[in-house]
């Protein structure tokens, strides 16, 4: 089945230790979408591609980087990770943008210890 | 700007009915609805574009005002699989934001025996 992957589905890692979570898709999606969940929280927009288009959000910290290398795959990249960025972390993918559904992956759980 | 969601929490006996709402203070480009169960990743309910539209199916349906500016899911005769936290999410008009959505704050439903 066409479908959105992360991997890992949990991730620990240490203060300051960078890590990368990795999505990819089998939709041939042009959108892909990062977002940050925090506990009983919304999901938070951190950037999103179109194609090769990066759009950063102004408030994503510049610790995040993202890198999409070809059509499916989407890379997220944290620095130097705080305390505060443990989080569930989701990719979800969308054909054009506004007028279609976004398709979310299972996510990834981070930890930081 | 975050769409403001209400109520924050519904508790249902199985068969009743909810209704959840959505509003903006700006006319939007389009309304999704999205259910996230605990621990897994928000699932597509469906899409509004048009003001004044009201889709959906047999028991969930919802609908967008003629303004665009608030939407309405309708959860009829609801059963134990429809707990979970609802989420609006939306996109602004005009622009090219590709679809980037901001979501409300969720509302959190619970459907009892």
């Amino acid at each position: 089945d066409a479908m959105v992957i992360q991997n890992p589905r949990y991730q620990v890692t240490q203060f300051g230790k960078p890590v990368t979570l990795s999505c990819s898709q089998t939709l041939n999606h042009n959108v892909m979408y990062w977002y940050q969940q925090k506990s009983s929280q919304a999901p938070k927009l951190l950037f999103h591609y179109y194609d090769k288009d990066f759009n950063n959000e102004a408030d994503t910290p510049d610790n995040f980087q993202s890198r999409r290398p070809n059509t499916s795959f989407c890379f997220l990249d944290i620095r130097s990770p705080g305390l505060g960025d443990a989080a569930m972390y989701l990719c979800a993918t969308s054909r054009t943008g506004g007028s279609q559904p976004q398709h979310f992956g299972d996510g990834t759980r981070l930890s930081i210890l | 700007q975050q769409p403001v969601q209400s109520p924050q929490a519904v508790i249902l006996r199985e068969g009743e009915d909810a209704v959840i709402n959505c509003s903006s203070s700006k006319a939007l480009y389009s309304v999704h609805w999205y259910r996230q169960k605990h621990g897994e990743a928000p699932v597509f309910l469906m899409i509004l574009l048009k003001g004044g539209e009201q889709k959906g199916h047999e028991k969930i349906s919802a609908s967008f005002n003629e303004k665009k500016q608030q939407s309405s899911l309708y959860l009829t005769a609801s059963q134990l699989s429809y707990s979970g936290t609802y989420f609006c999410g939306t996109a602004n008009a005009g622009g090219t934001s590709y679809g980037k959505l901001t979501f409300g704050q969720g509302t959190i439903l619970t459907v009892h025996p």
